[in-house]
């Protein structure tokens, strides 16, 4: 069964640390990974996908096939980064059965 | 554009009762998902509909139902709820088959 793991409930960190919140996924095939952000107060949005590649707000993921994981990582933290992250998994094609993870909170202190 | 619409934003009802949720999809997509987001977890998907039919399911069981409307704009149904329904209800949609989805705001579902 495919599943994503978040193991960080909470992240707490000061403005201009790095930031790495962790995501793992177990799924037999070939996935789609996302990251999904809520800031205060506003709906999901997509953040980044893996295959686009590209850095969104400073923000980067890269796909380890080997590890299962898809970190998303920050090299100096903003405040206005402060908010809920999901991690996704997909099945590509026909097979999209959408499945997140729990979340992590992610803080950063002035 | 509005982006995804959910209606109603807050509901309260009863256990045994029955709830309508309403949704409409951001303009120009055609295929409409739900997920059911706990307290403290992350969205879990119950269904996906394109083309009026359901394409998708995810485990939920047959007390949740939906439909799609030839707008595109969808409409889940949760017969005979529990307390353990009570919960936020998202809406998303997307192009057929397309992964990047957009959410609504969500409805807040409390069954007492």
């Amino acid at each position: 069964a495919q599943r994503v793991t978040q193991p960080e409930k909470l992240l707490s960190v000061f403005k201009g640390a790095p930031v790495e919140l962790k995501c793992n996924y177990s799924y037999s095939g070939s996935p789609e990974l996302f990251w999904y952000v809520q800031y205060s107060r506003q709906r999901l949005q997509l953040l980044l996908r893996h295959i686009s590649r590209e850095s969104i707000k400073g923000f980067t993921a890269d796909l380890n096939k080997g590890e299962t994981s898809f970190h998303l990582k920050k090299p100096f933290a903003q405040e206005e980064d402060s908010a809920m992250y999901y991690c996704a998994l997909s099945g590509p094609g026909g097979s999209y059965i959408p499945t997140f993870g729990r979340g992590t909170s992610l803080i950063v202190h002035p | 554009d509005a982006g995804v619409t959910q209606s109603p934003t807050h509901l309260i009802k009863t256990r045994g009762q029955q709830v309508t949720l309403r949704c409409s999809p951001k303009s120009g997509h055609d295929t409409v998902s739900w997920y059911q987001q706990a307290l403290g977890q992350g969205p879990q998907f119950i269904f996906q509909y394109y083309e009026e039919e359901e394409r998708q399911r995810g485990n939920f069981p047959d007390r949740f139902s939906g439909h799609q409307f030839p707008n595109y704009s969808s409409e889940l149904n949760v017969n005979a709820l529990l307390l353990g329904d009570s919960a936020l209800y998202l809406c998303a949609s997307s192009l057929v088959q397309g992964t990047e989805q957009y959410f609504g705001p969500g409805t807040r579902l409390t069954v007492t």
